[in-house]
């Protein structure tokens, strides 16, 4: 068990560019989530997964957002016609659900940057 | 809603001293679950303690203990003897109860650093 880990840990593209990002996680977690986090600020979430379900979907995932977890075990999130305010640190975590305060599992997460 | 509130951007202690990181929360649920979420310079969030709304009981782990206030919806943080390691942003976080509302909404975070 290694954790979680995202790939690639940078990503610097050009405004228009898609983009997708990889998540891994633990190998028994069944929940799944994306964060976004920029400069000076908290994680805020994106959406989240239970096995190959997405539950929910921030308002802030707009149109060019998707994210999938096609088998239940690894996710993938791309954003497709980049934009610069687009540029944070992209977080995946991961954890086994079971009464509510289990412990999250992050990743080092993806940083991207939109020139 | 629910908000959470951290209203220091950043703190300083000296090694082996105490500090305390503010947080309030906002909400009208009466169960739900509480968190402090340390993010070192490798910026790999780390869980460092949670709390149940419907636990009196202060939650501890080592030298990092709470005062849970749910009344006036506090949840500090206090490190004792403080170390070098412990530099690092510090994230408060809230969760509603089981089956209800399962993301976790983050603070903007307390900046703590440690001088040695």
């Amino acid at each position: 068990d290694t954790g979680v880990s995202q790939d690639p840990r940078h990503k610097i593209t050009k405004r228009g560019q898609n983009v997708t990002f990889r998540c891994d996680p633990i190998s028994e977690h069944n929940r799944l989530y994306w964060y976004r986090q920029t400069l000076g600020q908290g994680p805020e979430f994106l959406t989240y997964f239970q096995n190959e379900a997405q539950l929910e979907k921030s308002r802030l995932l707009s149109d060019r957002f998707s994210a999938e977890r096609p088998k239940g075990s690894f996710s993938t999130l791309e954003i497709q016609r980049t934009e610069q305010g687009d540029s944070a640190m992209y977080l995946c975590a991961s954890s086994l659900a079971s009464q509510g305060n289990e412990k999250l599992f992050f990743g080092s997460g993806t940083q991207l940057s939109v020139l | 809603a629910q908000t959470v509130t951290q209203s220091q951007p950043e703190m300083s202690v000296q090694e082996a001293e105490t500090v305390t990181l503010s947080c309030t929360y906002d909400t009208s649920e009466s169960d739900y679950y509480l968190f402090w979420y340390k993010q070192p310079p490798s910026r790999q969030m780390i869980l460092v303690i949670r709390q149940e709304a419907y636990k009196q009981q202060n939650a501890t782990e080592n030298r990092f203990s709470v005062n849970f206030q749910k009344a006036a919806k506090s949840f500090s943080l206090k490190i004792s003897d403080s170390q070098l390691g412990d530099a690092a942003m510090y994230f408060c976080a809230y969760r509603s109860y089981w089956g209800r509302d399962d993301k976790i909404i983050f603070g903007k975070g307390t900046r703590l650093h440690i001088l040695p």
